[in-house]
């Protein structure tokens, strides 16, 4: 069982919808929650970063946290063509001392004019 | 803006030949890290650092090794290359352990 999941994708969405994101984390003890957008050819890019169950929400983007669950989602309102990317979900696991960052393989989305 | 440049951003090289890949920020952040990106892995942790002459491994560090002998920059070596470390290369720091990481925009290495 890999210890982030996320499902490869791709998720298609029409332009304006809501899109949804879903990473699932099997450390219970995982305690810092963080969304990256990779467009193709380029680096990561942090969108949010989530520490404490609820939503966190920043413009358009909503993080959704649900430690009981062990999951977190992010929702895109009002999709763009620009928001077409691989989203990666990074956790921080306590597994070892220096609480290294545990990844997702990402989602990719495709918001469709 | 996380003020992080890696050189070269793209080099080809033979099997056999020693590599350096190097990353430098203009923050003084305590944690830099080496990553690989590779299709249907997703981002692979090789090394990091935190703090000047103090490195640890990460899940894939076999064939690679580090250096920081600065708080500015970080080194990626390989000793000698092999086809298998074909990859595009992500230098990433932090504040500390517990803040997100700011990503480079990346090394392509390709290893004929």
């Amino acid at each position: 069982q890999k210890e982030v999941e996320q499902n490869s994708g791709p998720l298609s969405v029409p332009e304006g919808a809501i899109a949804s994101l879903n990473c699932t984390y099997s450390d219970r003890g995982s305690q810092s929650f963080f969304w990256y957008r990779q467009y193709s050819g380029k680096s990561p890019e942090l969108i949010m970063s989530i520490y404490s169950n609820g939503d966190k929400e920043d413009g358009r983007f909503t993080a959704q946290l649900n430690k009981a669950s062990q999951y977190v989602s992010l929702l895109i309102r009002d999709s763009q063509p620009s928001d077409s990317a691989t989203y990666l979900c990074a956790v921080r696991s306590p597994r070892d001392s220096n609480y290294q960052l545990i990844w997702g393989a990402g989602t990719k989305l495709i918001i469709k004019p | 803006d996380a003020g992080i440049t890696q050189s070269p951003r793209h080099k080809v090289t033979e099997t056999g030949t020693p590599v350096t890949l190097r990353c430098h920020q203009t923050e003084n952040h305590r944690y830099m890290y080496w990553y690989r990106q590779d299709p249907g892995h997703g981002l692979r942790l090789i090394h990091y650092s935190y703090g000047v002459k103090d490195t640890d491994k990460g899940e894939v560090s076999d064939g690679y090794s580090v250096s920081r002998s600065k708080t500015e920059d970080f080194l990626l070596t390989l000793e000698s290359a092999t086809s298998s470390q074909t990859s595009v290369y992500f230098c990433a720091n932090g504040q500390n352990s517990n803040q997100p990481q700011h990503f480079g925009d990346g090394t392509r290495l390709s290893i004929l």
